[in-house]
């Protein structure tokens, strides 16, 4: 089983409509949760930190935790073409340990 | 602030041969890591420190080698190079505000790499 796993994708939406991106993790004692972009021939960007269970919104991304289910998700809303990216969810348990998941590829279709 | 540099962007290496990547922050962050990503992959930690004088294996640690002199500089040093070894690396800083986790990593623009 993968530490961090998340859909390779393509994830396709159209213009508008919210996005779902799922990861889940395998480590109970991760404490930090990452959600990072990566445009192609980019390095990642950070998105989104959430620390606590619960929904953490910043404008039109909201990050959501479950602890109990090892969950991780990234919702966008009101896609645009220009979230097209590779969106990498990263999970760490120690000051030093943090595992990234292979990426799901995001399309926002016009 | 210029954030996380990195040189070169692009090298191409014969097999057996060594190079260094440079990486560079002006934040004044305490933790840095190198990176390599390969294609449609993940980030693979290769090596980190804490701070300056203090370096510590990560997940693929094996064929480089890193040293952390100042608070600044991050190099990574490849030897005897193999073509499993081509790969883009990223270099990245983080400051340490959380006891016992991780914090934001600033990512730099990556050196990709070639060994044929």
């Amino acid at each position: 089983q993968k530490e961090v796993e998340q859909n390779s994708g393509p994830l396709s939406v159209p213009e508008g409509a919210i996005a779902s991106l799922n990861c889940t993790y395998s480590d109970r004692g991760s404490q930090s949760f990452f959600w990072y972009r990566q445009y192609s021939g980019k390095s990642p960007e950070l998105i989104m930190s959430i620390y606590s269970n619960g929904d953490k919104e910043d404008g039109r991304f909201t990050a959501q935790l479950n602890k109990a289910s090892q969950y991780v998700s990234l919702l966008i809303r009101d896609s645009q073409p220009s979230d097209s990216a590779t969106y990498l969810c990263a999970v760490s348990s120690s000051a030093s340990k943090i595992i990234f998941g292979s990426g799901t590829r995001l399309s926002i279709r016009p | 602030n210029a954030g996380v540099t990195q040189t070169p962007k692009f090298r191409i290496l014969k097999i057996g041969q060594s190079m260094t990547l440079q990486c560079a922050q002006d934040m004044n962050h305490n933790y840095m890591y190198w990176y390599r990503q390969d294609p449609g992959m993940g980030l693979k930690l290769i090596y980190y420190s804490v701070g300056a004088g203090i370096t510590d294996k990560g997940e693929v640690p094996n064929g480089y080698n890193v040293s952390r002199s100042t608070t600044e500089d991050f190099p990574l040093r490849l030897e005897l190079a193999a073509p499993s070894q081509t790969s883009v690396y990223f270099c990245a800083s983080s400051d340490h505000i959380r006891t016992g986790t991780t914090d934001t990593q600033y990512f730099g623009p990556g050196t990709r790499l070639t060994v044929l």
